[in-house]
């Protein structure tokens, strides 16, 4: 059974850096059918896929357009997790965020338990 | 980016209706649509890919049907376990994006 645990800090100040880390067990990061996926969801913005890392014989990322210039997701293969990284946050980053595996079809079947991220001073 | 949009917002019904719930995609995306529940305080939850294959160890109730931009979420006889709220996804093109939400409340 897969289970994916987010970790990371429920408040980060404006311009600082949000990081949020999703250990996997039940799974590998480094599995060549999944891909490996970060979503946050506030009211106002809904249900926002922010990108993807996933392994096919070297490690590829793809990230929306909307925070390309801010974000970066690693795999940890030692430590079997992945990580989000977002720069210069603003309040518009506060949401939920959600790591989640994606199988064929881009179908989330797995979710973390989900991190309040609050940004503010 | 292609635009997801679900009506109705949100809808009461009575345990034991049959509700349906669609999702319209702004452009084709063949069977490229899954379908979430959500309950407050908890992620959403894969009841539907491929418009029509319904995820394991989800109730028979549960079904959906679509192609191209048009789809649609059935519960038949709904139970008072799925009063939440439904999201479509597309997963034709990055990035993937979800529709708005459909509410089903307790009439």
């Amino acid at each position: 059974q897969v289970q994916l645990q987010q970790s990371g800090p429920g408040l980060v100040k404006p311009s600082q850096t949000l990081s949020l880390t999703c250990a996997i067990s039940g799974d590998s990061v480094s599995s060549n059918s999944v891909t490996w996926n970060w979503i946050r969801q506030s009211p106002s913005r809904g249900l926002e896929w922010l990108g993807r890392t996933y392994y096919r014989s070297k490690w590829y990322n793809e990230y929306a357009v909307s925070v390309k210039s801010r974000i970066t997701i690693n795999a940890d293969t030692s430590k079997n997790q992945f990580s989000l990284q977002l720069d210069s946050v603003t309040p518009e980053d506060t949401a939920v965020y959600y790591c989640a595996r994606a199988l064929s079809y881009a179908r989330f079947d797995n979710w973390g338990q989900g991190t309040l991220v609050t940004v503010s001073s | 980016d292609i635009q997801m949009t679900q009506s109705p917002s949100s809808l009461s019904a009575s345990v034991g209706d049959r509700v349906t719930i669609t999702c319209r995609a702004s452009q084709s995306i063949a069977n490229y649509l899954n379908w979430y529940q959500q309950k407050p305080g908890r992620a959403p939850n894969l009841l539907i890919y491929a418009a029509s294959s319904l995820q394991s160890g989800v109730p028979s109730r549960f079904s959906g049907s679509g192609s191209g931009i048009d789809f649609t979420l059935t519960i038949n006889s709904l139970q008072p376990e799925d009063f939440a709220t439904y999201y479509c996804q597309q997963s034709h093109t990055t990035p993937w994006t979800f529709g708005q939400g459909t509410k089903v409340e307790i009439k």
